[in-house]
């Protein structure tokens, strides 16, 4: 079955440190897989695109890695702000398919 | 570019009422998507066209929901008749169509059926 999976479900870190967010799938065939950032009361925003061949790319403070022999992604934020307070959704494409994650829950604390 | 737009932003609405959300998509975009997000499901993709046409509706949930795209710039998801549980907020996305084709989302439609 064709699931995505995110972990922490929530996480609460202080202003100004780093975190990792974990996705792991079991999509096949695997297309590529995004990370999105939703704020409260807003639509979802694309972080980063990855295929294949990619296992890592970056979006200003945002990383995310790929290993997609063990069918794991990681978003890597560093420097935390404030704003980065949102949920953040991990999505992978198969075969014309997106099978969405249900999300990691993040709060920034001053 | 004003991104995708949605109407209404809130719908509040009594059972077996017939519901119409609205999505104007981004100009040039070629491919549109319907998804609903409720908190105890996550995100959903309901139905998505590629120029105009419907590709995939296996998502929607019942005969209850219907989709049309009459032309590139317009789209409706009408429900009817509307159920409580159909209470959640429905999205309206946009992409060009490519391997990436990364999906511009709008701000979405609260509705709440009482």
């Amino acid at each position: 079955k064709n699931q995505v999976e995110q972990s922490p479900q929530s996480l609460i870190i202080l202003e100004g440190k780093n975190c990792t967010l974990q996705c792991n799938y079991t999509v096949s065939p695997f297309s590529n897989l995004r990370w999105y950032k939703q704020d409260t009361g807003r639509g979802p925003v694309s972080l980063t695109i990855m295929t294949f061949s990619e296992n890592t790319k970056s979006n200003g403070r945002y990383t995310a890695t790929l290993d997609a022999d063990t069918k794991q992604s990681s978003l890597h934020i560093t420097a935390s702000q404030l704003s980065d307070s949102a949920s953040y959704i991990c999505v992978v494409k198969g075969f014309q398919k997106l099978v969405f994650g249900t999300g990691t829950r993040l709060l920034v604390s001053p | 570019d004003a991104g995708v737009i949605q109407s209404p932003r809130h719908e509040v609405t009594e059972m077996g009422q017939e519901v119409t959300l609205r999505c104007k998509p981004i100009s040039g975009h070629n491919s549109l998507f319907w998804y609903r997000q409720t908190m105890m499901r996550g995100l959903e993709l309901l139905i998505y066209f590629n120029n105009n046409v419907p590709i995939d509706d296996s998502g929607m949930p019942e005969d209850r929901f219907s989709a049309k795209m009459p032309n590139a710039s317009f789209s409706t998801l009408k429900i009817q008749p509307s159920e409580p549980r159909d209470s959640a907020v429905y999205f309206c996305a946009s992409s060009v169509s490519g391997s990436t084709d990364t999906q511009y989302f709008g701000p979405g439609t609260r509705l709440t059926v009482l």
